[in-house]
């Protein structure tokens, strides 16, 4: 089946530590996304890649990085230099930016600081 | 700035009708997108508006008015199983979405 698959569940960080989350899709989307959601505030962007090997800043993108080598996958990386990373992490990709084509989520991953 | 405004929460019965409102003001429009996100979940599509009017989709219809910088969301004939906060999201002149913070709607017996 197609779809988005993220991982972990939920992830641990540690202070000082980088973590890395995982998003991989198997709809042959071009374009891949990361946001960041809490609670009550709206999802919000922190990168986004619409081919492979470029990617841009979104609109919190301080803290974090990513890659784009394959099309399937669009790993973030949550470094040290991010100091409130408690959050849900959603990953998501599309074929196109116009037009009805919308975003497809992955399930998310939930990331805690210890 | 962008600014997408929904009711915070919202709270209906079982086998009525709610209509849950979401006004935007961005730079530029290229269509609003209502999606539904139950609780530590990701976000489903539900709906997509480019052109002023109504989409209905079953049980689900979006109404759009550009002019106004408005859309709702009616949801009729309510099960339990739609308890869940609904996103308004809007694509901006740069082919960004910009999301609403959520509209969570309680259902009750």
């Amino acid at each position: 089946d197609g779809g988005i698959t993220q991982s972990p569940k939920y992830l641990f960080r540690k202070e000082g530590q980088n973590v890395t989350l995982s998003c991989e899709q198997n709809l042959n989307h071009d374009a891949m996304y990361w946001y960041r959601q809490d609670p009550g505030q709206g999802l919000r962007l922190i990168y986004y890649s619409q081919i492979v090997n470029d990617f841009q800043k979104g609109d919190i993108a301080e803290g974090y990085s990513v890659s784009r080598e394959k099309k399937e996958s669009f790993p973030l990386t949550v470094t040290s230099a991010q100091k409130n990373p408690t959050a849900f992490y959603l990953c998501a990709s599309s074929i196109v930016q116009s037009g009805p084509e919308t975003q497809y989520f992955g399930p998310g991953t939930r990331l805690l600081v210890l | 700035g962008q600014n997408i405004d929904q009711p915070t929460e919202m709270t209906a019965t079982e086998g009525a009708i709610v209509q849950i409102n979401c006004t935007y003001q961005t730079s530029g429009f290229n269509g609003l997108f209502w999606y539904q996100q139950h609780a530590g979940e990701a976000p489903t599509f539900l709906s997509y508006n480019v052109l002023d009017g109504l989409e209905e989709k079953g049980r689900f219809s979006s109404f759009l008015s550009r002019s106004k910088g408005y859309s709702y969301l009616l949801l009729k004939e309510l099960q339990m199983k739609d308890s869940a906060s609904y996103l308004c999201a809007v694509r901006d002149s740069n082919y960004q979405l910009i999301w609403g913070a959520g509209t969570k709607l309680i259902i009750k017996p």
